[in-house]
């Protein structure tokens, strides 16, 4: 079966816009994850859903950035006045549940955000 | 606090063994895991600890001491196909819900 995919694979934009971020989960994962990887760094837990709801935001910089997941399964990574700090690897992963221990986390290829 | 140290580079000779080491303080522990990310991709699950002692899936194992906050990756027979980025993870049990808590990394290069 597909695995996690997100769209765009690449996306420049200008410092001030807004961009959004596309993540489709595996088919059956309630819960999804973003994450933001920087150069050399691993990955940065920034918001996780269960179902339809953002279970944990705490990740999240500021009130620039915002998620939504309206229906369970697609989740939309929103960033508004866009600054070069922001430029990164966003990072999406699907996991059976959350609650069991073991349930590992599946990776999409991440979309990479340049910032000018 | 939350802290995850790893080593962030180790070189390798093809068909050597190398041990990647990780040591961990967290607020809570629920288990720690291992993923291996190749330049520009996605991270790929390799193994989970959640009890003392060493797992063993083919020329990867991974062994976890949780009274010292430790675990460390073994590779063996080791090929050019092995040189990546090593991330080392601490599953964080929250209530409802458990959160990985991922190191910098460990990027190993192989060589001939």
């Amino acid at each position: 079966g597909a695995g996690v995919s997100q769209t765009p694979s690449n996306k420049v934009t200008e410092k001030g816009k807004y961009v959004e971020l596309r993540c489709d989960p595996i088919s059956g994962h309630t819960a999804l994850y973003w994450y933001r990887q920087s150069l050399g760094q691993g990955p940065e837990f920034l918001i996780y859903f269960q179902g339809t709801g953002a279970a944990d935001d705490s990740g999240l910089p500021n009130d620039r950035f915002f998620a939504v997941r309206p229906e369970g399964s697609v989740s939309t990574l929103k960033i508004q006045r866009t600054e070069r700090g922001d430029s990164a690897v966003y990072l999406c992963a699907s996991s059976l549940s959350s609650g069991r221990a073991g349930n590992e986390q599946f990776f999409g290829p991440g979309t990479r955000l340049t910032v000018l | 606090g939350q802290n995850i140290d790893q080593p962030t580079e180790m070189t390798a000779t093809e068909g050597a063994i190398v041990q990647i080491n990780c040591t961990y303080q967290t607020s809570g522990f629920n288990g720690l895991f291992w993923y291996q990310q190749h330049a520009g991709e996605a991270p790929t699950f390799l193994s989970y600890n959640v009890l003392d002692g060493l797992e063993e899936k083919g020329r990867f194992s991974s062994f976890l001491s949780r009274s010292k906050g430790y675990s460390y990756l073994l590779l063996k027979e080791l090929q050019m196909k092995d040189s990546a980025s090593y991330l080392c993870a601490v599953r964080e049990e929250l209530i409802g819900y458990n959160k990985l808590i991922f190191g910098a990394g460990t990027r190993l290069a192989v060589h001939p």
